[in-house]
Parts: structure tokens; sequence; C-alpha cells
């Protein structure tokens, strides 16, 4: 078993529409989770960043951490046809070995 | 954040010669950097810890042999794949830790073709 596990998609939404996105680990030493958004063909870009649990908002951007279950979330508002990517959740108990969920390839669609 | 470059963006070769890529850390200085492949479809797969002045980790299954890293300096670290074959096309990706090490900013990919 992987320790991060993802759904690999793909996630068709419409514009406009609330994007929910989400992964599940299984190390409880876990204390750094991220998401990230790749497009194809292109390296990760860093979009969220939390430590242990709680939520934190960035623009249309809402990841939530709950370490009770081991459940890693990425909300996405008013969602843009330039959201479509491939979003990646990692997790980690220091900002050096990461483990990546598989992706989860978004279309939003006009 | 934090910028990371990779040279060259992408690579053909010939089976059996070597190729070598490069990570940069543009504005900040990086006594680590990790090196990470991708297979179209796939998420990223830890290759390599790179550490300045002393000896790359490897992860398991990793040849060292064939996938030589150097990380000559706190802003640069290469990674030289030898003898090249075709299973080796991949893209290779490289990051280095931000400045309180506890999340990773990644360069842009080199997408390496061998024929």
């Amino acid at each position: 078993q992987k320790e991060v596990e993802q759904d690999p998609g793909p996630l068709s939404v419409p514009e406009g529409a609330i994007v929910s996105l989400n992964c599940t680990y299984s190390n409880s030493a876990f204390q750094y989770f991220m998401w990230y958004r790749q497009y194809s063909r292109k390296g990760p870009e860093l979009l969220m960043y939390t430590y242990s649990s709680g939520n934190k908002e960035d623009g249309r951007f809402t990841a939530q951490v709950d370490k009770s279950s081991k459940y890693i979330s990425l909300f996405i508002r008013d969602s843009q046809p330039s959201d479509s990517a491939t979003y990646l959740c990692a997790a980690s108990n220091s900002g050096y070995a990461l483990n990546f969920g598989k992706g989860t390839s978004l279309l939003v669609t006009p | 954040g934090a910028v990371v470059s990779q040279h060259p963006s992408r690579v053909i070769c010939k089976s059996g010669t070597s190729v070598k890529i490069e990570c940069r850390s543009l504005d900040f200085q990086a006594t680590t950097m990790f090196w990470y492949r991708q297979f179209p479809k796939q998420s990223l797969m830890l290759m390599a810890t790179s550490n300045e002045g002393s000896k790359a980790t490897y992860e398991q299954g990793v040849e060292k042999d064939k996938f030589l890293i150097n990380h000559a300096s706190l802003t640069l670290s290469t990674l030289t794949v030898t003898s090249a074959h075709p299973e080796d096309s991949s893209f290779y990706i490289c990051s280095a830790p931000s400045g309180t090490g506890d999340t990773q900013y990644f360069g842009p990919g080199t997408r390496l073709t061998v024929l």
C-alpha cells in the first residue's frame, strides 16, 4: 500500500463549479501536507502548504487537513478552464522526503 | 516562491550515449536537492537525494552507476544518465527544499527521449 493514496480521476466539471480533490495517507507521523499543480509536460508548482491539521485559504483555493482521519482535501471555488491540470497531494514528516499521491487529472470545461 | 531551473528542457539522444541534466537554485542556496522521474500519467518517483559536498543517496532500485549525481556547489546539482537506453526515456524533475526546509520547489523538468 502506498503511503499516500489519491484517485487519479479524470475529474471533469463545468466552469464555475466547486472542485473537491482528496487524498488519504497512512503514516501518522506526517506533519507537512502540500498540494502541487502540474500542467502537461511541466514541473509541479506548489499551490498550498499546510502544517499539521487545519484549513488554509489562498484566493479560490482552500486546503484542509484532518489528521484524525488522515484525510487531505483541496477545494477550488469558481473553477476556471485554466485550472485544468493534474493535482498532486504530498505528505511528509519533514520537507525532505515527500510522499506523493498519483495525482488527479482535472478538466474544467467552458 | 523560490525558483529552480533545469537545463536542458528537452533532449533526444541515441541509445548508448550519456546525457547530463543540470538543476540550479536561482535565488537561494540548497545543500540538498532531489531528483525525481515521472513516467506518463504516473506520479513522481524519488530517485535520489543530492547532497552538496558528499555522495548522493539513492532510492531502492535506482542504479547509482547509471544515474550519476554530482552536487558541485550550493546552487547546482547535475544528473548524468550514462549509457542511456530507450527505457530511460522519461520526464526528469529536480527539486530543492525551501529555506525553512518544510516543503520543496520543483524545476520545470527535462524530457529525455532515447532513440
